[in-house]
C-alpha cells in the first residue's frame, strides 16, 4: 500500500468552481506539505503543516487553502478555481524527529488538475 | 520565487553513457536532496546529503555536497533506459525552517 495517497489523481473542473485535493499518509509523520509543479518550474511550495494545529503559507499560497484534519489528513482548497492553476500538485511529508531526517520529504503519486 | 539553478535543462545520451548534472545557488546549504521523477509519478528521493564534502552512492548513482555549501552534483555512470526521467535537485538554507527550495529539474532522454 502507498505511504502517501491522493485523491482524486485527475479533475478536470470549470472556471468558479471550489475544488478540494485531498492527502492522506500512514507514514506517521507530523509535517505535510503542498506543493504545484508547472513544466519547467519544478516545484512551488503553497503551504505547510508542522502539526495539526499549524498551519503555515508557503510561496504561492494566493487563491488556495488548506485544513488540517489530523496528522494523517491534509487537504487542499481551490476557493475559486480559475484557469492558470491548471497544473500538477504534490502531497509530501517530512518526519521530523531528527534535524536530518526532517529535511527528506516523501511524496504523493499527485493529481493533476485542469481548470476550463 | 528563489529556485536553485539546475543544470543542464535536458540531457539526450546514449545507452551506457555516464551522466553529469548539478545545482548552485548563492546562499549557504545545509542539505542537499537529489529525488527523480517518473512520467505520473510523484518525485522519489534517491540520495541525501548533509555535510559539506560528503560524497554518497546509491548503486549507479554517486551525489556530492560541494565544500562552498553552495553547490551539488549527481552522477550516474552506464546509464541504463529506465534512468529516463526528470531529476530534481532540492536544498534546505541554513537557518530556514526546514523549507526545501527546488531546482527546475534536468530531463534525462536516451536516445534510441
Amino acid at each position: 500500500d502507498a505511504d502517501v495517497t491522493q485523491t482524486p489523481r485527475n479533475r478536470i473542473t470549470k472556471t468558479g468552481k471550489r475544488i478540494m485535493l485531498e492527502c492522506s499518509q500512514t507514514k506517521g509523520h507530523d509535517r505535510m506539505y503542498w506543493y504545484r509543479q508547472d513544466p519547467g518550474l519544478g516545484l512551488r511550495l503553497i503551504y505547510y503543516s508542522f502539526d495539526v494545529k499549524d498551519i503555515n503559507k508557503g510561496e504561492i499560497s494566493d487563491g488556495y487553502s488548506v485544513s488540517r484534519q489530523a496528522q494523517a489528513k491534509f487537504s487542499l482548497s481551490l476557493e475559486s478555481a480559475i484557469p492558470n492553476q491548471t497544473a500538477l500538485y504534490f502531497c509530501a511529508t517530512s518526519d521530523p524527529r531528527s534535524d536530518r531526517v526532517g529535511n527528506e520529504q516523501f511524496f504523493g503519486p499527485g493529481t493533476r488538475l485542469t481548470v476550463l | 520565487g528563489q529556485q536553485l539553478n539546475q543544470s543542464p535543462q535536458s540531457m539526450f545520451i546514449q545507452e551506457g553513457e555516464d551522466v553529469s548534472m548539478n545545482c548552485t545557488s548563492s546562499s549557504i546549504f545545509n542539505t542537499w536532496l537529489w529525488y527523480k521523477q517518473d512520467p505520473g509519478e510523484g518525485p522519489v528521493l534517491l540520495i541525501a546529503l548533509y555535510k559539506a564534502g560528503e560524497l554518497t552512492s546509491n548503486g549507479r548513482l554517486t551525489a556530492q555536497f560541494g565544500i562552498t555549501r553552495k553547490d551539488s552534483f549527481l552522477n550516474i555512470s552506464a546509464s541504463i533506459p529506465s534512468d529516463v526521467g526528470i531529476y530534481f535537485c532540492a536544498g534546505q538554507r541554513w537557518g530556514s525552517n526546514y523549507q526545501l527550495i527546488w531546482g527546475a529539474g534536468t530531463k534525462l532522454i536516451i536516445k534510441p
